[in-house]
């Protein structure tokens, strides 16, 4: 079955920085790509970033573009989201998504929360 | 990039009921279109993918229909499980946004 449980979130000034991790479980991590997806408070979905299955291409929406980096460790069945000059509007729930090899989503982590405030 | 437009936002609607929701591209996305569920507190799921193939487990009653920058998601009869938010993604061009979602509320 698979699974995939994100941790690392946390309350964070503006301007700070945070590393979000994804541990996935059921499938051969090292053949998919993942995404990384954000819904705020009330809020739609929003794709945020999204990396291939050895890591070699990366994408990035406009709004997070320059401030976050995604990145994976397959030897250790691991992904990460770095997060720096992080602002009020990044606050959200961040999911841990996996790609179907046809990048849509077919299975869905129960989220991270990510708050920035002073 | 691609923006996706949903209609209506809310739909109410009795179980029972058909269900169309719409999801329009500003652009092209040939084939490239899934609809996810999300209710309450919940994680989305993916229904749809490819504008028309239910993903595993998806039940009959849910299908989706459409091509180019035109798509529908057709619930045939709301069962109560199916009053939630749904959402249209497309994956043609990067980057693959979703759209602004359709809420399907008890009437």
């Amino acid at each position: 079955q698979v699974h995939l449980v994100e941790s690392g979130g946390a309350v964070v000034q503006p301007g700070g920085s945070l590393r979000l991790s994804c541990a996935p479980s059921g499938f051969t991590f090292s053949n998919y790509g993942i995404h990384w997806v954000r819904q705020a408070p009330g809020k739609g979905l929003e794709w945020v970033t999204f990396i291939n299955y050895n890591g070699n291409d990366k994408y990035y929406a406009d709004s997070v573009k320059g401030r976050f980096t995604i990145s994976r460790d397959n030897s250790k069945s691991t992904l990460y989201l770095q997060m720096n000059s992080l602002r009020h509007e990044d606050t959200a729930m961040y999911y841990c998504a996996k790609d179907n090899s046809d990048y849509y989503i077919d299975h869905w982590g129960q989220g991270t929360l990510v708050t920035v405030s002073s | 990039e691609i923006v996706l437009t949903q209609s209506p936002a809310t739909l109410s609607l009795s179980p029972g009921e058909r269900a169309t929701l719409s999801c329009r591209a500003s652009q092209s996305v040939s084939d490239g279109l899934a609809w996810y569920q999300q209710k309450p507190g919940r994680v989305p799921r993916l229904l749809i993918y490819a504008v028309s193939n239910r993903a595993t487990g998806i039940p009959a009653r849910f299908s989706g229909s459409g091509s180019g920058t035109d798509f529908t998601l057709t619930i045939s009869s709301l069962e109560p499980d199916d009053f939630a938010v749904y959402y249209c993604q497309q994956r043609s061009k990067w980057p693959p946004h979703f759209g602004g979602g359709t809420k399907v509320e008890i009437k």
